[in-house]
């Protein structure tokens, strides 16, 4: 069972404020991803990283950024946040043995953006 | 499109069973998971298919037909800590995972 940690798990900001919300891991998974999930909804892929300095926008239209410097680290950035922006993010992490592996997720950020 | 339909919601007793079924229509299959996420908590992994028949784990158990599109969990004596909701999963050919909304699952004494 992998160990991923999330924070801040909760965060009420202003509109325009610039955040950073942190994902750590220490599986030493090569793979990790960024959800947005809302109450009843699906999870929607942002972001995904297959390895350091790898990085691939998901399906979903998203106006955050993510770096992936460390195995370990997979911050998302939003320059400006907006009242849109308000969400749970969920990040996760998989062992990149395989396409098909099993991925296993942090608790979660609740973002409001007022 | 990619879809995976599943229940918005059910209710069951505690002690009975219940059966959680998802219908999915992808480009192609490469694997089905369920997840388990109860509120404001993260999701946990419960189970995964990939070829058909049924795979059993304690009280949980996920069957797979995969010339139906069709899978579904059974979760038996039920307890007070299954109220979560059960989230279905499906990865497609070019190994994107797509999710279904969820099902609530609410159990009562």
């Amino acid at each position: 069972e992998a160990d991923i940690y999330q924070t801040p798990r909760y965060l009420v900001i202003g509109t325009g404020k610039k955040i950073t919300l942190e994902c750590s891991q220490t599986m030493g998974h090569d793979k990790m991803y960024w959800y947005q999930q809302d109450p009843g909804m699906e999870l929607h892929l942002i972001h995904y990283s297959y390895g350091v300095n790898s990085t691939e926008k998901g399906d979903l239209s998203s106006e955050s950024t993510v770096s992936r410097i460390r195995t370990e680290h997979f911050p998302l950035t939003l320059e400006s946040a907006r009242p849109s922006h308000t969400s749970q993010y969920l990040c996760a992490s998989s062992p990149g043995t395989s396409d098909t592996d099993t991925q296993y997720f942090g608790p979660g950020t609740r973002l409001t953006v007022l | 499109g990619q879809n995976i339909d599943q229940p918005t919601e059910m209710t069951a007793t505690e002690g009975a069973i219940v059966q959680i079924n998802c219908t999915y229509q992808t480009s192609g299959f490469n694997g089905l998971f369920w997840y388990q996420q109860h509120a404001g908590e993260a999701p946990t992994f419960l189970s995964y298919n990939v070829l058909d028949g049924l795979e059993e784990k304690g009280r949980f158990s996920s069957f797979l037909s995969r010339s139906k599109g069709y899978s579904y969990l059974l979760l038996k004596e039920l307890q007070m800590k299954d109220s979560a909701s059960y989230l279905c999963a499906v990865w497609d050919s070019n190994y994107q995972l797509i999710w279904g909304a969820g099902t609530k699952l609410i159990i009562k004494p």
